[in-house]
């Protein structure tokens, strides 16, 4: 159980594009959602924690009209990179909690590779 | 500010080896701390999560340790195996907070 899907694995796209990430929780109610994202040999660097039908709450320094989240249903999040750029090339994970509390276990999705050339 | 750094950052050992992966934080104010598994281009999956409460959590192979007082734990894994070939990530939260902060992990190489 407690099984995180993220889509795409892996996608390639041109300079000023946009690209959505999805994830979602597929047997239970993901309550709270978090993005993370993991420049090669370096820790996973939280973005964002989104909760869903509110507004996602940023770490200090990412650009929350670059990466706008959206936690619409307690299933599904997305991140969308807007206008992206190669400096955004980078691995993207998500993970999700089905309670509140403070030792509630984390899922994390399989990640996505973005690759902006 | 919560700091987490992991030792060694890689380890090659042989099959059937002991071994102990280390881990320190800079805020020992934690709720917990959870060691993850990460394989080549994946995701990460939860292998132990200690309570503040508790001083280790042990699942098959695996114990993890939990000092706060120094702002240690240790992850022990017992009999190693190839398949336990992976980047092992330890995470801590800062005090008073659910968000976690990881450590840049420790690449383990298993041989046979």
């Amino acid at each position: 159980g407690a099984v995180v899907s993220q889509h795409p694995s892996w996608v390639i796209c041109k300079s000023g594009t946009s690209v959505k990430i999805e994830c979602r929780s597929l047997d239970f109610q993901a309550t709270t959602m978090f993005w993370y994202r993991q420049f090669p040999k370096q820790s996973l660097m939280l973005m964002a924690t989104s909760n869903e039908g509110s507004k996602a709450t940023y770490e200090q320094g990412v650009e929350k009209d670059k990466f706008l989240i959206n936690h619409a249903s307690l299933t599904l999040s997305t991140l969308t990179v807007t206008s992206a750029h190669p400096e955004d090339s980078s691995f993207y994970i998500c993970s999700a909690t089905q309670r509140q509390g403070r030792n509630s276990p984390l899922h994390f999705g399989n990640g996505t590779r973005l690759t902006v050339t | 500010k919560q700091e987490v750094t992991q030792i060694p950052a890689a380890l090659s050992v042989p099959e059937g080896e002991n071994l102990v992966l280390n881990c320190s934080f800079t805020d020992s104010a934690i709720y917990n701390l959870q060691w993850f598994r990460q394989d080549p281009g994946k995701g990460l999956t939860s292998l132990l999560l200690i309570q503040s409460s508790q001083r280790e959590q042990t699942s098959g192979r695996l114990n993890a340790s939990l000092d706060k007082s120094s702002g240690r734990s240790t992850l022990y894994i017992a009999a190693s195996q190839p398949g336990d070939s992976a980047t092992y990530l330890c995470a801590a939260p800062p005090g008073g907070s659910e968000k976690l902060v990881f450590g840049k992990g420790t690449k383990l190489t298993v041989n046979p």
